[in-house]
């Protein structure tokens, strides 16, 4: 059974920098056709795509993000990292970690951690 | 980017009609469409991928077509537990992977 788990803090202040990890088991992100992904949800409000990794370490982000994004896996961990700097009260979102296998879409989710940025 | 739009933004329907919502992208995706079912406090549910390709466990009431950038979900008898919001998401190749806006669908 494969499952994911977001972890991270549940409050940032304004200009810190947000780090978030995705622990996943049950599957090698390094077998073929393998993308996990970051998505996240301000409340009340709609998904928003941020930046996925691939199996072969091919990395993509939001180009409205882009410049605050960084993505990266560790395979011997089964762990991927998201870092988002300079933290603003609007990037306050329940953030998701998700998988994709082969030419499926993210079919499997964790059950996302909540972000808040205040001072 | 490639943009994503859906409508309506709102669907009210009764259980047992027969519901459509659409999903069209700026550029061709080449069937790289996926959809989701989400209820309020949870994760994102997948329904579809490669735009009318049924996850297992999702029930058949459920469908996708399409091609191009025109796409659509059918739920061809809606019951009370697929009063949720809808989206859709292209996952084509190198670009962004956007998301549509979101359609919900409530009781009439």
């Amino acid at each position: 059974q494969v499952t994911l788990r977001e972890s991270g803090p549940a409050l940032v202040k304004p200009t810190q920098t947000l780090t978030l990890t995705c622990t996943f088991s049950g599957v090698s992100l390094s077998t073929i056709g393998m993308c996990l992904t970051w998505v996240r949800q301000p409340p009340g409000k709609a998904l928003e795509w941020l930046a996925r990794i691939d199996w072969d370490d091919g990395k993509y982000y939001s180009t409205s993000l882009r410049t605050r994004l960084t993505i990266s896996k560790d395979t011997s961990k089964n762990q991927v990292v998201l870092s988002v700097t300079n933290m603003d009260p609007v990037d306050t979102a329940m953030y998701y970690c998700a998988l994709r296998t082969g030419i499926r879409a993210f079919g499997i989710w964790g059950q996302g951690t909540m972000v808040t940025v205040s001072s | 980017d490639i943009q994503m739009t859906q409508s309506p933004s709102t669907l009210s329907a009764s259980v047992g009609d027969r519901v459509t919502i659409t999903c069209r992208a700026s550029q061709s995706i080449n069937g790289w469409l996926a959809w989701y079912q989400q209820k309020p406090g949870k994760a994102p549910k997948l329904l579809i991928s490669r735009a009318s390709s049924l996850e297992n466990g999702v029930p058949s009431r459920f469908s996708g077509s399409g091609s191009g950038t025109e796409f659509t979900l059918t739920i061809s008898y809606l019951q009370p537990d697929d009063f949720a919001t809808y989206y859709c998401q292209q996952y084509y190749s190198y670009y962004p992977f956007t998301f549509g806006p979101g359609t919900k669908v409530d009781i009439k």
